[in-house]
């Protein structure tokens, strides 16, 4: 069974400029979730999507912002870079089923020079 | 608010020791606790979810246990190898991973 697939690996954005992420969850997973981990820092919950819809995020400005397509994969945008947005963005996924465990994918480290 | 608390913070031990690292919560709702592993620069990889119901689950070398009256969980890493250097995390949630809680993290190092 494959894992949650991120691409890219790494990417370096100079401040102003947008920047989208991908990610793929397991097969059969319907909701995924979106954190970013800033150096030195825990992992912070920006987004989470269910069934193609938005269904919460996190405490992050609205230039951060993503979507969810029909076979469950998902994009987070982030528009106007700054700085401080230099993380390692992860993507998690999980089932609807009950106790079903959360599973990441190894991350996009995002460089914002 | 949840508060998810590790001990230690950092841990260096000869191979072959067997180790417990702590993780302590403020709020007993929860729902599931995840354990998981972290290498430097990667994503989690997700060791054992102990339910709420549950008080311990097993896998290989590893043991992790809940008391969630106390709110506490411990993982217990039987004769530990140097490739279970690691920053471990312990991870609360509600039913739903939106409000999921991460503890601060225990990095390990298991010196050959």
């Amino acid at each position: 069974e494959a894992g949650v697939t991120q691409s890219p690996t790494h990417l370096i954005k100079t401040r102003g400029q947008q920047v989208t992420l991908r990610c793929s969850p397991i097969s059969g997973h319907t909701s995924v979730y979106w954190y970013q981990q800033a150096l030195g820092l825990g992992l912070q919950f920006l987004l989470w999507y269910d069934e193609g819809e938005e269904r919460n995020r996190g405490n992050f400005p609205p230039r951060f912002s993503g979507r969810q397509f029909p076979n469950y994969s998902s994009e987070l945008n982030v528009n106007a870079l700054e700085l401080e947005d230099s993380a390692l963005y992860l993507c998690a996924s999980s089932s609807d089923q009950d106790y079903s465990p959360l599973h990441f994918g190894n991350g996009t480290r995002l460089t914002v020079t | 608010k949840q508060e998810v608390t590790q001990i230690p913070a950092a841990l260096s031990v000869p191979e072959g020791e067997n180790l417990v690292l702590n993780c302590s919560f403020t709020d007993s709702a929860i729902y599931n606790l995840q354990w998981f592993r972290q290498d430097p620069g990667k994503g989690l990889t997700s060791l054992l979810l102990i339910q709420s119901s549950q008080r311990e689950q097993t896998s290989g070398r590893l043991n992790a246990s809940l008391d969630k009256s106390s709110g506490r969980s411990t993982l217990y890493i039987a004769a530990s190898q140097p490739g279970d250097s690691a920053t471990y995390l312990c991870v609360t949630s509600p039913r739903g991973y939106q409000k999921v809680t991460f503890g601060t993290g225990t990095k390990l190092q298991v010196i050959p």
